[in-house]
């Protein structure tokens, strides 16, 4: 098991544009976290899946943006016409359950031109 | 709603020293959990520690250790014996201990540096 793998690493994007980001959790993890974060801020709540389902949504969450976690393995996050405002690291995290810390991607970092 | 509140933005210690970071926090539950993450500059959090609310032990892991304190709302994180690689972002968090509300609250971080 090699983490939790998250990809791309990179991407810069035209304003409009629509982008996709995937997650692969660690296999054995139920539960999926995406989490947005800015140069000098902590990492911000963005959505919550338990196996397939989608749990949480966060009011960051507009509705340009759309997650999914189909079958309960890795996860894609969509964001449609993009803005400059969505430049930021976007991490992915897996954990078994509540009582244990997640275990963290490296993260997609964002970049709209 | 949960809040953290990281005071210090940057610290500063010496090589081998002991250096304490700062995090409080608001909560109306009586049940959670806190823990600390580390974010070198490589940008991958790893978790240091974490706490449950219910145990009044302070958590431990090596030359990293925790003073807890519920009715203060506070939640330090002591580093003994610094080394090069404990610089970082320093982010405290917390997180609910019943229903779906699973997510982590985290606060804005404490840049760490290191110096010979």
């Amino acid at each position: 098991d090699t983490g939790v793998s998250q990809n791309p690493r990179h991407k810069i994007t035209k304003r409009g544009q629509n982008v996709t980001f995937r997650c692969d959790p660690i296999s054995e993890h139920n539960r999926l976290y995406w989490y947005r974060q800015t140069l000098g801020q902590g990492p911000e709540f963005l959505t919550y899946f338990q196996n397939e389902a989608q749990l949480e949504k966060s009011r960051l969450l507009s509705d340009r943006f759309s997650a999914e976690r189909p079958k309960g393995s890795f996860s894609t996050l969509e964001i449609q016409r993009t803005e400059q405002g969505d430049s930021a690291m976007y991490l992915c995290a897996s954990s078994t359950g509540t009582a244990y810390g997640y275990t963290f991607g490296s993260g997609t970092r964002l970049t709209v031109v | 709603a949960q809040t953290v509140t990281q005071s210090q933005p940057e610290m500063s210690v010496q090589e081998a020293e002991t250096v304490t970071l700062s995090c409080t926090y608001d909560t109306s539950e009586s049940d959670y959990y806190l823990f600390w993450y580390k974010q070198p500059p490589s940008r991958q959090m790893i978790l240091v520690i974490r706490q449950e609310a219910y145990k009044q032990q302070n958590a431990t892991e090596n030359r990293f250790s925790v003073n807890f304190q519920k009715a203060a709302k506070s939640f330090s994180l002591k580093i003994s014996d610094s080394q090069l690689g404990d610089a970082a972002m320093y982010f405290c968090a917390y997180r609910s201990y019943t229903g779906t509300a699973s997510k982590l609250t985290f606060g804005t971080g404490t840049r760490l540096q290191v110096t010979l």
